[in-house]
């Protein structure tokens, strides 16, 4: 079955220093992948989303992500952290193409701890 | 323009009761799809509704419902709570032809079942 792992629950950081977080999926095919960030008391936002092409692909934030299939991997990065930033963050699979982009599988989710 | 909006914001209901959860979509928007966030796990697909009818489910039982009304909001029934119900149920929309390729989440309904 598909499946999305974020191998860490927490993460602390400190303001102005650099992120990565973790994304792992198991997948036949190449699957849609996103990441979204949600705050408390808000809805899920879409960071960034991979279909096809550049495996390098640029957020809003100041974010981007790595698609790298040898590794079944598609990890968040941000060079310089804000304490803005604080936040949970998940990583999710449109398994189903066909099926289009609306049947989502996420993630645990990260949640990211931003020390001034 | 006003995103995708739910309501209630927060309900709490006994075991047994019924509930409803309502949601419309963000204007343009004709795809709606429902998700549940239990406290710590990230969302679980519930259901999806394309021009009123379901068309994708996730793994939940007959005790999920839902509805989608011709202006294209939508509704989310649940029969029967259980505890274990409680959750976060997030709504997201869609637009037409899913130019967009992406979901707009509303900020949830926070269900308690006591």
């Amino acid at each position: 079955a598909q499946s999305v792992t974020q191998p860490d629950i927490h993460i602390t950081v400190s303001e102005g220093a650099s992120l990565e977080l973790r994304c792992n999926y198991s997948y036949g095919a190449t699957p849609y992948l996103f990441w979204y960030v949600q705050s408390p008391g808000q809805g899920l936002q879409l960071l960034l989303k991979y279909f096809s092409g550049d495996t390098l692909v640029q957020g809003i934030k100041g974010f981007e992500a790595e698609f790298k299939r040898s590794q079944s991997s598609f990890n968040l990065r941000k060079p310089s952290v804000h304490w803005s930033d604080a936040a949970e963050y998940f990583c999710a699979v449109a398994p189903d193409i066909s099926g289009g982009y609306n049947k989502l599988i996420f993630g645990a989710g990260t949640r990211l701890a931003v020390h001034p | 323009d006003a995103g995708v909006t739910q309501s209630p914001t927060h309900l709490i209901k006994t075991r047994g009761q019924q509930v409803t959860l309502r949601c419309s979509p963000k204007s343009g928007h004709d795809t709606v799809s429902w998700y549940q966030q239990a406290l710590g796990q990230g969302p679980q697909f519930i259901f999806q509704y394309y021009e009123e009818e379901e068309r994708q489910r996730g793994n939940f039982p007959d005790r999920f419902s839902g509805h989608q009304f011709p202006n294209y909001s939508s509704e989310l029934n649940v029969n029967a709570l259980l505890l274990g119900d409680s959750a976060l149920y997030l709504c997201a929309s869609s637009p037409v032809g899913g130019a967009d390729e992406k979901l707009f989440f509303g900020s949830g309904t926070q269900l308690s079942v006591l």
